[in-house]
């Protein structure tokens, strides 16, 4: 199955911009969604396709992609936004209906 | 309200079984595409099924053949029949709708707040 990379852990200074990315075949055929989770609670989609965000996403969170990477931009980023963010897209080594995370990376905001 | 409540999770012996369960309100389950996707302590987010608006199934390979995702459109509930447990499925099961946005995109947009599954004797 496809697998999808992300480093482990990225810091970013109060307010300042970082970048989150992923890499992995299957996203030269399908586009990345990102999901932010906090301590003890569920995943919450935060993009989606080309640059998309759901209702109720503050816009310093962003999305591109090119190649085989996708990359979470957060411009501006805020104490509350320290959390882990995980990618995924669809599998594209040819399994049906799989899904495919990355591993995760931890947002410290210092 | 728009929500996913999972339950049926607890402590369960190595080769016990044990059914979750993930009740839909403010839509329909059978209309959507839904997932489980589960979570072991300290670890990433792994996929573990899905069950499509048309009834086909598909299972990560780390659970096939003893795990069956099923639904009950009279109750608007997902479940997750678990079988054969093993240490390794110890995790936080949680239930996801999978939302079609077009154009091939489609992601996770609503979640469940999970329930733990411990395999352990």
């Amino acid at each position: 199955s496809s697998e999808l990379t992300q480093d482990p852990a990225v810091s970013v200074a109060l307010g300042q911009t970082v970048r989150i990315t992923c890499q992995g075949d299957s996203l030269r055929s399908y586009y990345a969604s990102w999901y932010q989770q906090k301590p003890g609670q569920a995943p919450v989609l935060v993009i989606y396709g080309k640059n998309n965000r759901p209702s109720g996403i503050p816009d310093r969170f962003s999305g591109s992609s090119s190649g085989n990477t996708a990359s979470l931009t957060i411009t501006g980023a805020q104490a509350e936004d320290e959390a882990d963010y995980y990618c995924n897209s669809r599998d594209s080594s040819g399994n049906h209906g799989y899904w495919v995370f990355g591993g995760g990376t931890k947002l410290t905001v210092l | 309200e728009v929500q996913l409540v999972e339950t049926g999770g607890g402590l369960i012996q190595p080769g016990g079984s044990l059914r979750l369960s993930c009740a839909a309100s403010g839509f329909t389950v059978s209309s959507n595409y839904m997932s489980w996707v589960r979570q072991a302590p300290g670890k990433g987010l792994e996929w573990v099924s899905v069950i499509y608006s048309g009834g086909s199934t598909y299972y990560a390979d780390s659970v096939k053949g003893r795990f069956t995702i099923s639904r009950d459109n009279s109750k608007n509930t997902l479940y997750l029949q678990m079988n054969s447990l093993r240490a390794e499925d110890t995790a936080v099961y949680y239930c996801a709708r999978e939302r079609d946005y077009g154009d091939y995109i489609d992601a996770f947009d609503i979640w469940g707040q999970g329930t733990m599954v411990t395999v352990s004797s």
